[in-house]
């Protein structure tokens, strides 16, 4: 029982270039999520995935996009990194849509862009 | 507009000792408060939660307070011990249907 992962762990990218970052879980939940987190700042919402085949908009989503290919798998995709998107990501999952329950948290990917 | 803030970076506790780490918010419509935990190099894992129509909630050596009227919580953690070192963060919710807003976190020393 792997929990949340998430590839890779690092990554620099050139301004312009597009990446795809993977999470999975294997503790069959139906929601899951995309933070970022930046020096002196708490962590902040991407885009989540309530359930399958629904993703909405969290607190920053400019200059991503999302795919929750199946109940597992949950991607994140920058089309054009910007270096304002420094920063580590994180991917959690947990059982439901209900924000006050647990959040479980892969280890992240920490981005560098040029 | 930070709505949820911890306004000490870091805090030094001699094991053994209580560590009390504090949280300040912002929006009087939070009416759930959750606390994680995070060590170095790994996502934070969830420590101990406070609904709003309790001022305490009690885990084993983990205590957190809620006082409304002054819009702050605070985890207490005794002992102290080593393996506590981390960084702690807060976040706050109006209720299940809204995402949860965080804190920017306090790093927890622990000294031998």
């Amino acid at each position: 029982n792997a929990g949340v992962t998430q590839t890779p762990k690092f990554q620099v990218l050139k301004t312009g270039q597009s990446m795809t970052l993977q999470c999975a879980q294997d503790m069959n939940h139906n929601s899951m999520y995309w933070y970022r987190q930046d020096p002196g700042m708490g962590l902040r919402l991407i885009y989540y995935s309530a359930s399958e085949g629904t993703t909405d908009k969290g607190e920053v989503p400019n200059g991503y996009n999302v795919s929750r290919l199946n109940k597992r798998e949950f991607s994140l995709r920058l089309e054009s990194a910007a270096p304002s998107q420094t920063s580590v990501y994180f991917c959690a999952s947990k059982l439901q849509g209900v924000w006050t329950d647990t959040q479980y948290f892969g280890p992240g990917t920490r981005l560098t862009v040029l | 507009d930070q709505q949820v803030k911890q306004n000490s970076p870091s805090l030094s506790v001699q094991e053994g000792r209580i560590s009390i780490l504090n949280c300040d918010y912002t929006n009087s419509m939070f009416d759930y408060f959750l606390w994680y935990k995070k060590y170095p190099a790994e996502g934070p894992t969830f420590l101990i939660s406070i609904s709003s129509i309790k001022d305490k909630n009690e885990d084993g050596r983990f205590t957190v307070f809620l006082n409304k009227s002054a819009k702050h919580l605070s985890l207490h953690i005794v002992p102290s011990q080593p393996g506590d070192s981390a960084v702690y963060f807060c976040a706050g919710t109006p209720d299940s249907n809204y995402q949860l807003i965080w804190g920017a976190g306090t790093k927890l020393i622990i000294k031998p």
